[in-house]
């Protein structure tokens, strides 16, 4: 067990609805980064947040956005969502913000878009 | 722009045997190297890294080296057992934190 935890674990909806993943942090953790894992990309950056405030964006889609709240827990919005959003993601929390500190993964949200 | 490739992509070895997985990076810059196991419907979990001014780093049955100059790292698993099954990814990562990810090896250990 990372110590991260992610809500909910699956997450089946329709195209062109919009959707919410929560992400909470080990605890002490400042960082967190979402990334997004699917067959034919594998695993892709997407945005990250640390303290509160966005630090990194990668190839995020312009329908996606993400925010860190106050007590350190994040969202991904995702919305307008295509079949092709179909895919796990997965939020990692990391204890600063220097790049050579470990970054441990939660066990992510499955997401189909039917 | 930023790359890594991880090769093979399948691997299946015997119990007790060794393992090695080969990444190359692209970025120059990249001074953070993980390696993390991911379980099937399970995050990818952290097990071993090895930062830029270190060049070999070993942690019981696992290790990791890292050729800087060629910008190669390789993870090698020894004794190999039944429950080393699993996708492994490597990684490399510059000041910025962000993870770039090779494709994933898919380790077969057969007993």
């Amino acid at each position: 067990d990372s110590g991260v935890t992610q809500t909910p674990k699956h997450l089946i909806t329709a195209t062109g609805q919009r959707v919410t993943l929560r992400c909470s942090p080990r605890s002490g953790d400042l960082s967190v980064y979402w990334y997004q894992q699917s067959l034919d990309q594998g695993l892709q950056f997407l945005i990250q947040y640390y303290n509160g405030e966005e630090r990194a964006k990668g190839n995020i889609l312009e329908r996606f956005s993400a925010q860190q709240f106050p007590d350190l827990h994040s969202e991904l919005n995702l919305s307008s969502l295509e079949l092709g959003d179909s895919a796990l993601y997965f939020c990692a929390s990391q204890p600063g913000g220097r790049s050579y500190n470990e970054q441990f993964f939660g066990p992510g949200t499955r997401l189909t878009v039917l | 722009g930023e790359n890594v490739e991880q090769h093979p992509s399948t691997l299946s070895v015997q119990e007790g045997d060794s393992a090695v997985i080969k990444c190359t990076y692209s970025d120059s810059a990249s001074n953070y190297f993980p390696w993390y196991k991911q379980e099937l419907g399970k995050g990818p979990q952290l097990i071993i890294d090895i930062r830029s001014n270190v060049g070999e780093k070993k942690d019981q049955r696992i290790a990791v080296t890292l050729n800087k100059t060629a910008k190669h790292f390789s993870l090698h698993i020894t004794e190999t057992q039944p429950e080393d099954s699993a996708v492994y990814f490597c990684a490399a990562s510059t000041n910025t934190g962000k993870l770039i990810f090779g494709q994933g090896t898919t380790l077969q250990v057969k007993p």
